[in-house]
C-alpha cells in the first residue's frame, strides 16, 4: 500500500504571498489532518477533514484554510504569508475509527515551507 | 484537553531496555493513551496505544498505572534506529483524529 504523499516537499515563498500544499492520503482513508511543526511551538494541530467536511480546527488564524476533495486528497492554503509561517507542514491520514480512542494516524514526510 | 508531561530527554545504551515515562494526572476515564515517535527528518509514526491494561506489540510495550495517572513506554532492546522524539498523547473515546502533541522526550541511543 502506498503511504501518504505530500507535494511539494520544499517551498520557498516571500512575505505576503500565498501558498497551497497538497496531501494524498492512503487509499481508502477518508480522514486527513494537518499539522504545523516549528522548533519553538512543536507539533500543532491545524485542522481535520473527513469526507470533504472539516470536523475539527486548531487555534490558527483564518489565513490558514483547507479543503478535501471527493477522492480524499486534501489541500491546505496559507494566505498573506508571514515569516513565522516558516515550518514543516505535515499531513496525516486515518481510516475509520475502527477502534475506540481514534484510529492509527499515518503521517507523510511533510512540506518544508520557508518564508523570506 | 487533558495534558501529558514527559522528560525532555533521555539516554540509553544500545541493546538495553528503555523506559520512557509519561504523567497524565488529569486523564479522564475514557481517554486512551497513545504513543507516537518521530525519527529524524520524518513524520511521526504510531507506536502503541492502550486504555487500562498493559499492551504489547512488535515495537514496544505499554505499561499503564492502576490509577491511569501515568504510563511507561518500554523498548525492550534499544537500537540506534530507535533514536527519536517520543510523544505521549491522550485521545478521547470518540476522538476525531485531532491529536494534541506535547514536547515529547528526545531519546538518544549510545552505541
Amino acid at each position: 500500500k502506498a503511504g501518504v504523499t505530500q507535494t511539494p516537499r520544499y517551498l520557498i515563498k516571500t512575505r505576503g504571498q500565498q501558498v497551497t500544499l497538497s496531501c494524498s492520503p492512503i487509499s481508502g482513508h477518508r480522514s486527513v489532518s494537518w499539522y504545523q511543526q516549528t522548533p519553538g511551538q512543536g507539533l500543532q494541530f491545524l485542522f481535520e477533514y473527513f469526507s470533504e467536511t472539516q470536523r475539527n480546527k486548531g487555534n490558527f488564524p483564518g489565513r490558514f484554510s483547507g479543503r478535501q476533495f471527493s477522492n480524499s486528497r486534501s489541500e491546505m492554503n496559507v494566505s498573506t504569508l508571514e515569516l513565522g509561517d516558516s515550518a514543516l507542514y505535515l499531513c496525516a491520514s486515518g481510516g475509520l475509527a475502527a477502534s475506540p480512542g481514534g484510529s492509527e494516524q499515518f503521517f507523510g514526510p511533510g512540506t518544508r515551507l520557508t518564508v523570506l | 484537553d487533558a495534558k501529558t508531561t514527559q522528560p525532555n530527554s533521555m539516554e540509553s545504551n544500545e541493546e538495553e531496555p528503555v523506559h520512557l515515562p509519561c504523567n497524565h494526572s488529569t486523564i479522564s476515564g475514557t481517554d486512551y493513551i497513545h504513543w507516537y515517535r518521530q525519527l529524524p527528518s520524518q513524520g511521526p509514526e504510531y507506536v502503541i496505544h492502550g486504555l487500562t491494561s498493559n499492551v504489547n506489540n512488535r515495537m514496544a510495550s505499554l505499561a499503564i498505572a492502576e490509577d491511569r495517572k501515568s504510563s511507561t513506554l518500554i523498548l525492550h532492546r534499544a537500537t540506534l534506529r530507535d533514536a527519536a522524539v517520543y510523544y505521549c498523547i491522550l485521545r478521547a473515546f470518540n476522538n476525531n483524529n485531532d491529536m494534541r502533541f506535547g514536547a515529547g522526550t528526545r531519546l538518544t541511543v549510545k552505541p
